[in-house]
């Protein structure tokens, strides 16, 4: 069974510090993703990547970076956190490609609160 | 750029009725894939139905909906709601599957006994 795993599940940071949300998937997949999600303006992409040492940015990228060491793994970094930034993070993963008919998979969040 | 379009925030029936939760979408690809997601409290996304197909009905787990490339349109639809329907429904579009979507702003259903 497709399985995307988030860590920490919930952070509190303080506004000026680093976070770093981390992403685990053992689906095999090329692909992953980091959105986040606000009421109001749904679930926006901020970076991607099609594998390992790739990032992509995305729709919503200011104030995040991200690195994908390993075909597994995949972090969404914050170097200087803002009370904006406070929001619940989805990591998720996907394998596009012809023929293949996988959907995208979604771990079960990360919620962060910065004050 | 693509952008997809649920015009309901929120939507309110009493169980037993039908659903029908809109969703509109634009983009630059000529033959997209559409989605509906729906996520129930503290969980994660999870899809409901899919679609590439102009003017082919896909159902799942109650649901259905047709795309209609003619006016880019890919609707939810159920014929009686049921209590365990109460969750937010997104509706979302990619160039392929597995591929990065693009979310609408999502149309949280609440279903009343």
């Amino acid at each position: 069974e497709a399985a995307v795993t988030q860590s920490p599940r919930n952070k509190v940071a303080v506004t000026g510090g680093k976070v770093t949300l981390s992403c685990n998937q053992t689906n095999n997949h090329n692909n992953m993703y980091w959105y986040r999600q606000d009421t109001g303006h749904g679930l926006r992409l901020i970076h991607y990547s099609y594998g390992a040492g790739s990032t992509e940015k995305g729709d919503i990228p200011d104030g995040y970076k991200a690195s994908r060491p390993s075909q597994e793994n995949f972090s969404l970094i914050l170097e200087l956190a803002t009370p904006s930034q406070t929001s619940v993070y989805f990591c998720a993963s996907g394998d596009p490609g012809q023929g293949k008919d996988t959907e995208v998979f979604f771990g079960k969040g990360t919620r962060l609160t910065v004050v | 750029g693509d952008s997809v379009t649920q015009t309901e925030g929120l939507v309110t029936l009493t169980e037993g009725l039908p659903v029908m939760l809109n969703c509109t979408y634009q983009t630059i690809y000529s033959n997209p894939f559409l989605f509906w997601y729906v996520q129930h409290l503290n969980e994660s996304p999870r899809l409901l139905l899919k679609s590439f197909t102009d003017n082919k009905r896909t159902e799942h787990q109650g649901f259905h909906a047709t795309l209609h490339k003619s006016s880019s349109s890919f609707h939810l639809q159920k014929s009686s709601a049921q209590l365990s329907d109460s969750a937010l429904y997104y509706c979302a579009l990619s160039a392929i599957m597995g591929y990065k979507l693009t979310f609408g702003t999502g149309t949280s259903l609440l279903v009343d006994p």
